[in-house]
């Protein structure tokens, strides 16, 4: 059964800063890893996706990076903004999307 | 493109009274769509698989004759919570996706905020 598991759960930092968000999973075989942003009360933001076969994806201030050895995604915001702020979701499977508690992100001005 | 809606965005109700909520893929067929559930401060949570003109799947511990689904067309289909309770309070997202996996790419709608008097 797919476990996936994020930490922190909660962060703060000032703006400009670079952060990772962890994600781990239990499961090797997933068919891809995925990461949303999630808004309070909204819903779901795709940010990145990540197919089994690679091993990383970028767009914009954003990199994510995929282990499926060691069963561990990351991502990472470059020069972090106020907007930036919500919670962050990741999720992957090998027979339906599971998805993490996720991390609430706080960027202060 | 891709954008799935959903519809009431927000809905309370009594004690005992059924809810319809409404997924639609506005500029795309999906042959799948999938129902989930969000608990406050838990994870998203898959109830059901639905492909198009075929019965739903459900998750395990998922009830079925009380949270219908119904998948009649390639643009929409449809979550009805019967005799709804407190603790069918919850945000319920659909997300839609062009293939009959949940490998494809799914869109995720904006989701409906439940909350049962």
């Amino acid at each position: 059964k797919q476990e996936v598991t994020q930490i922190p759960a909660a962060l703060s930092v000032p703006e400009g800063e670079n952060l990772v968000l962890n994600c781990s999973f239990t499961d090797s075989a997933i068919y891809n890893l995925q990461w949303f942003r999630q808004d309070p009360g909204k819903g779901l933001t795709s940010l990145l996706l990540i197919q089994s076969s690679q091993r990383e994806q970028t767009s914009g201030r954003l990199n994510a990076s995929l282990d499926k050895s060691s069963g561990r995604s990351t991502l990472y915001i470059a020069a972090s903004q106020p907007g930036d702020s919500a919670t962050y979701l990741c999720a992957g499977g090998s027979e339906k999307l599971v998805f993490g508690k996720g991390t609430k992100l706080t960027v202060n001005p | 493109g891709a954008v799935v809606s959903q519809h009431p965005s927000w809905v309370i109700c009594k004690s005992g009274t059924s809810v319809k909520i409404e997924c639609r893929s506005l500029d795309f067929q999906a042959t799948t769509m999938f129902w989930y559930r969000q608990f406050p401060k838990q994870s998203l949570m898959l109830m059901a698989t639905s492909n198009e003109g075929s019965k739903a799947t459900y998750e395990q511990g998922v009830e079925k004759d009380k949270f219908l689904i119904n998948h009649a067309s390639l643009t929409l289909s449809t979550l009805t919570v019967t005799s709804a309770h407190p603790e069918d309070s919850s945000f319920y997202i659909c997300s839609a996706g062009r293939g009959r996996a949940y490998q494809e790419t799914q869109y995720f709608g904006p989701g409906t905020r439940l909350l049962v008097l």
